[in-house]
């Protein structure tokens, strides 16, 4: 496609609830980007791959997120028994490779509501 | 944690005027990055400045980075409605990105 694709765009559930979401890059882009934006605490790096391994994992809060990517394409992004501080706006990006100087790509987001 | 502060974290201006923001960071950096992004949607990339570089253009906007104060300004020269967004500076370091909390921008027609 032309640009990044995330589902789904608008995500609510209940607390306790386990959620995936879903990551398209664009073709061709071999390092993909998790990050959440939320009120509380901004944009933070969540996850990147490169190919299919995950070089950088620091960001996942708490073990219950995971993260994987099959293909080298599509990335899906899990959180297990949800919470309510887990309400965010979750972004994806894509870039060409990993590394400085490469420009990310990013989706327009999945609003997650934990309620 | 962040890693870049913005400042202000709002501006008001009126068409045609300039926006300057500015942002300050703590750690090394490998380049320093520029993003916008409209309500409700994703962030889009406006301009990437390296670490070895002190100034940079892309039409109209402008960006100076001083590694010495670890700080950045991001200028919009005539600026106008389209431009109402929120502003977040990004530094890059080992592939991801840490943003500042960001600037929200609104130009009154």
């Amino acid at each position: 496609g032309a640009g990044v694709s995330q589902s789904p765009s608008n995500k609510v559930t209940e607390k306790g609830k386990d959620v995936e979401l879903r990551c398209d890059p664009i073709s061709g882009h071999t390092a993909l980007y998790w990050y959440r934006q939320s009120l509380g605490q901004g944009l933070e790096f969540l996850i990147y791959f490169q190919g299919n391994s995950a070089p950088d994992k620091s960001g996942l809060p708490s073990d219950r997120f995971s993260a994987e990517r099959t293909g080298g394409s599509v990335s899906t992004l899990t959180i297990q028994r949800t919470q309510q501080e887990d309400s965010a706006v979750y972004l994806c990006a894509s870039s060409r490779t990993s590394g400085t100087l490469n420009e990310q790509f990013f989706g327009p987001g999945t609003r997650l509501t934990v309620l | 944690s962040q890693q870049g502060e913005e400042d202000p974290q709002a501006l008001s201006i009126q068409e045609g005027e300039n926006a300057t923001m500015n942002c300050s960071y703590k750690t090394s950096i490998n380049n320093l990055q520029w993003y916008r992004q409209n309500s409700g949607r994703g962030l889009v990339h406006l301009i990437l400045i390296r670490s070895n570089e002190r100034e940079k253009h892309s039409g109209r906007l402008r960006v100076t980075l001083d590694t010495s104060k670890k700080s950045s300004s991001l200028l919009i020269t005539a600026s106008r409605a389209a431009d109402t967004a929120s502003y977040f500076c990004a530094t890059d370091a080992n592939s991801k990105l840490t943003f500042g909390k960001g600037i929200t921008l609104s130009v009154r027609p």
